[in-house]
C-alpha cells in the first residue's frame, strides 16, 4: 500500500505486504529528517532519521528515502505487520536551528 | 533503555487553575523540548531549550504558559490560568543535538 501524493491522512494495507508512506517538508534549510511512530497512548517513537548528505537509510524492515529536489521523504515498511498499525510523523530540523518540526501524520491500519 | 519521564500521567483540573507538568530528560541529554499534541492542531512545539537555556517559546501563549528548567534533570510546564482550550496532551522530548530525540509518554490535562 502506497500514500498517494504528497500526504494522505490514511493508509490501509493487507499484512505482509509492503507499506510507504509520503512527507513533503517545507523548509529548504532543513538538512535532518525524523520517522516517528505514535501508537495510541503513548508518545512519538523514534525509527530511523537521515541526514540531507544521504538520500537512503537502512534500518530493520524500514527504508527511509530523501529526495532534496522535490523536497519529499518517504518511509517504506517491508512485510507490514499488526503491530506496525500507528500514526507515522515525518519531522525536519533546519541546519540554522534546532527545532524540530513535525508533519501531519499518516494513519497506518494493517489489515490481517 | 533510558527513558524521558513526564509527570504527571494524567491531570483533570478547573479553570483558572494552575497546571504544572514536569520532564525529566535523559541523563546526558542536552536539547528538551516541550509539545502539545491535539487531533486538531496535531504536534505543536511551545518551547525548547539547549543546555538549560531557552531558545524559543514562540509556540506559547505568553500570558499564561511558561516552560523553565531549572536544573539538568527537571523541565517544567506551567500554566496559570488553565482554560478549557489548553486540554491536549502534552509532551516532552530530550535528545543530543541533531541526533535523534526521544519522547516521553506525555500528560494527558483535561481543564474543566
Amino acid at each position: 500500500g502506497e500514500s498517494v501524493g504528497l500526504h494522505l491522512p490514511t493508509l490501509s494495507v493487507q499484512e505482509g505486504d509492503n507499506s510507504i508512506i509520503n512527507c513533503a517538508y517545507s523548509n529548504s534549510a532543513s538538512d535532518y529528517f525524523i520517522w516517528y511512530k505514535q501508537e495510541s497512548g503513548k508518545g512519538p517513537q523514534f525509527i530511523i532519521d537521515i541526514r540531507s548528505n544521504m538520500d537512503k537509510r537502512q534500518g530493520q524492515r524500514v527504508t527511509v528515502l530523501l529526495n532534496k529536489t522535490v523536497k519529499h521523504l518517504s518511509l517504506q515498511i517491508a512485510a507490514t505487520q499488526p503491530g506496525d498499525s500507528a500514526v507515522y510523523f515525518c519531522a525536519e530540523n533546519p541546519s540554522n536551528d534546532y527545532k524540530l518540526s513535525f508533519g501531519a501524520g499518516t494513519t497506518v491500519t494493517v489489515r490481517a | 533503555d533510558a527513558r524521558v519521564t513526564q509527570t504527571p500521567r494524567h491531570k483533570v483540573t478547573e479553570m483558572g487553575q494552575e497546571v504544572t507538568m514536569r520532564c525529566q530528560p535523559i541523563l546526558g541529554h542536552n536539547t528538551v523540548f516541550w509539545y502539545r499534541q491535539t487531533m486538531m492542531q496535531g504536534l505543536e512545539l511551545l518551547a525548547y531549550f539547549r543546555n538549560r537555556a531557552p531558545l524559543d517559546d514562540s509556540g506559547m501563549p505568553k500570558d499564561r504558559f511558561s516552560a523553565e528548567m531549572p536544573d539538568a534533570t527537571l523541565a517544567t510546564l506551567k500554566i496559570q490560568p488553565s482554560e478549557p482550550r489548553d486540554s491536549a496532551v502534552y509532551f516532552c522530548a530530550s535528545g543530543l543535538t541533531r541526533q535523534g530525540y526521544t519522547f516521553g509518554s506525555g500528560t494527558r490535562l483535561t481543564v474543566v
